[in-house]
């Protein structure tokens, strides 16, 4: 049972670059989320999608856009990188869209940007 | 809208000795509580939660939290320290409201020194 699945696990891009980070979840979860990690600052939302074709934006949805493509991938997207976007995301999926929500959370991304 | 503070962002603790990590939240009524462990290059993994009841919640790895409403604190306690509990710990808060989102505290890193 895989889980949360997301690609890549490290990526290094230019200022300006686009790029999409992908996940996958097997768990028949409803509920996929997006954070970003950084030090000293914990996980922060970017963007929740509760239910398969709905997606919101999360604390930090600045520079960032999201598709859930169907119950079990949820992307998202960089169009225009910049240094300050350098973090760490994880991708998460939970069954039940609610603040008691338990969530299941993939390895991570670590995006570089220079 | 919710807060959480873990007071320590770094603890070194022996093996064997017991290990304790605080989590101060803020909200008005009783929340979700949760706590997370991320160990070096994992995604996050639940080790327990609260939501109501017995105040004393039992997790995975031999962790235990209390739940005490007049200090709004859910602190994380384990009596014996084993070496492979390095890591990073989150606490986490989400509410009994229409919200998903949970806030996440900055983290604390727990260092076992031999």
């Amino acid at each position: 049972n895989a889980g949360v699945t997301q690609t890549p696990k490290f990526q290094v891009l230019k200022t300006g670059q686009s790029m999409t980070l992908q996940c996958a979840q097997d768990m028949n979860h409803n509920s996929m989320y997006w954070y970003r990690q950084d030090p000293g600052m914990g996980l922060r939302l970017i963007y929740y999608s509760a239910s398969e074709g709905t997606t919101d934006k999360g604390e930090v949805p600045n520079g960032y856009n999201v598709s859930r493509l169907n119950k079990r991938e949820f992307s998202l997207r960089l169009e225009s990188a910049a240094p300050s976007q350098t973090s760490v995301y994880f991708c998460a999926s939970s069954d039940s869209p609610s603040g008691a929500n338990v969530l299941t959370f993939g390895a991570g991304s670590r995006l570089t940007v220079l | 809208a919710q807060s959480v503070t873990q007071p320590d962002i770094h603890i070194t603790v022996s093996e064997g000795a017991s290990l304790e990590l605080r989590c101060n939240y803020s909200y008005g009524a009783t929340p979700y509580l949760f706590w997370y462990v991320q160990s070096p290059g994992q995604g996050l993994q639940l080790l327990l939660k609260y939501f109501s009841g017995d105040t004393l919640v039992q997790g995975i790895k031999g962790f235990e939290a209390e739940f005490k409403r007049s200090q709004s604190s859910f602190n994380l306690r384990k009596p014996s320290v084993h070496w492979s509990d390095a890591a990073e710990y989150f606490c986490a808060v989400g509410t009994p409201t229409n919200d998903y989102k949970l806030s996440f505290g900055a983290g604390t890193t727990v260092t076992v020194r031999a």
